[in-house]
């Protein structure tokens, strides 16, 4: 199948500072590409959706100024968790969809903010 | 809201098949079912996905009911390594346009000696 990697696999910060997150596709251009949030012993929260060239779109409740979301290419997004606060510690996934529109995940990014 | 429901927890001893069940009793006509898997601290992971008809590939089996409410995740030889959690997903939107996924809460399978 496709390959989605991100990058950090995991990042510690400190309080109020910004945190950038990348997703590439690296075989595949990718139409779309999805943002998601774990909390430990829970399930996956879409954050947003992403396409090329165009304005994010958001999840109800999802702050948009507060998670960055660049789709700049076919096989880069960027989330960006800005002024990050301990609440914000969670496990970050991304997954893309290309031409057949299946989706595959990336590893995702594991996030502590101290 | 996820539009499924799964038991929470499964355990199936090695060497057995897995069958896990998934209700989607609200399922739309376009809607596709689709099965990933997440094992600990890791990406979800495709399995399998299906309209109407059943499917099978090299991971596992996927049997929809002919009213398309529920389905069954079938791994037929299950393995150590196939501990994890699935989640049964309606896709919305439909196979060809690209639709969310929208999780639920799964089933964790423990796969025991």
């Amino acid at each position: 199948g496709a390959v989605v990697s991100q990058h950090p696999s995991w990042v510690i910060c400190k309080s109020g500072t910004s945190v950038k997150i990348e997703c590439r596709s690296l075989d595949f251009q990718a139409t779309t590409m999805f943002w998601y949030r774990q909390f430990p012993k829970q399930s996956l929260m879409l954050m947003a959706t992403s396409n090329e060239g165009s304005k994010a779109t958001y999840e109800q409740g999802v702050e948009k100024d507060k998670f960055l979301i660049n789709h700049a290419s076919l096989t880069l997004s960027t989330l960006t968790v800005t002024s990050a606060h301990p609440e914000d510690s969670s496990f970050y996934i991304c997954s893309a969809t290309g031409l057949d529109n299946e989706q595959f995940f990336g590893p995702g990014t594991r996030l502590t903010v101290l | 809201d996820a539009k499924t429901t799964q038991p929470p927890s499964m355990d199936c001893a090695e060497g057995r098949a897995a069958n896990l069940p998934c209700n989607h009793s609200t399922i739309s006509g376009n809607e596709y079912v689709y099965w990933y898997r997440q094992i600990h601290s890791q990406g979800p992971q495709y399995i399998i996905h299906g309209l109407k008809n059943n499917e099978t590939n090299e991971m596992a089996s996927l049997i929809i009911t002919e009213d398309r409410k529920s389905s069954t995740l079938i791994l037929p030889h299950a393995t150590l390594r196939d501990t994890a959690v699935y989640y049964c997903i309606v896709r919305v939107g439909g196979g060809n346009q690209g639709g969310k996924l929208i999780f639920g809460q799964g089933t964790e399978l423990s796969v025991k000696p």
